[in-house]
């Protein structure tokens, strides 16, 4: 598609229940990024894809958030046992490129899945 | 470690008014990017600008500009003839070579007509 699609767009969940959001980056694009935005602050990182490999999961803030990308293509963002801290709006973005090989960092983020968990 | 910091939480101006945001980062690596973004209601993050470290040269495109100094480490974006379009939250960023984006806590931005 023209831009990078996110899905739901909103997502209501009840505080234990997993949850699973969607990625549709630009295709053909390499890398993947997913970042969580609070309310009221910036974005922060939490995982990079290059292709279908998951080459950074540092900013992943506990071992029930899991992310995959099988085909390289489409991603999906899942949460176990949601807490109410992971309220929040979930960004993806994709560039056209690995990130650090080059000097085009040309970056296209989604409209974001805000979650709220209750 | 990179860090991006937009003191000014809130600014509400008035239709025309000019208004500039404040960003200051800072970083260790010698390349780097900087931009900034604009977050309307919507909530997607629409790109407005990048500058790499090896171009103080400042910019201007159409009512933006772009101040980059690296003496003083800042990034100041200025609207100049606001518009109530213009209202919404912005963000200023910073990318070192090979790393992630680290996102200042944002400036909201309101015209009123």
């Amino acid at each position: 598609g023209a831009g990078v699609s996110q899905s739901p767009r909103y997502k209501v969940a009840k505080r234990g229940q997993d949850v699973a959001l969607r990625c549709d980056p630009i295709s053909g694009h390499v890398s993947l990024f997913w970042y969580q935005q609070a309310l009221g602050q910036g974005p922060e990182f939490l995982t990079y894809f290059q292709n279908e490999a998951q080459l950074d999961k540092s900013g992943l803030p506990s071992d029930r958030f899991f992310a995959e990308r099988p085909e390289g293509s489409v991603s999906t963002l899942k949460i176990q046992r949601t807490q109410q801290e992971d309220s929040a709006v979930y960004l993806c973005a994709s560039s056209l490129i690995g990130r650090g090989q080059g000097s085009d960092y040309g970056y296209t983020f989604g409209s974001g899945t805000r979650l709220t968990v209750v | 470690a990179q860090k991006v910091t937009q003191a000014q939480t809130e600014i509400s101006v008035v239709e025309k008014e000019d208004v500039t945001l404040d960003c200051v980062y800072e970083t260790r690596d010698t390349t780097y990017y900087l931009f900034w973004y604009k977050q309307p209601p919507s909530g997607e993050l629409v790109f407005l600008i990048r500058r790499n470290s090896f171009d103080e040269q400042n910019e201007i495109s159409g009512r933006y500009s772009w101040n980059f100094q690296k003496s003083t480490s800042s990034f100041n974006f200025t609207i100049t003839a606001s518009q109530v379009v213009d209202s919404a939250v912005y963000f200023c960023a910073s990318l070192e070579y090979g790393q992630n984006f680290v996102f200042g806590p944002g400036t909201r931005l309101s015209v009123l007509p």
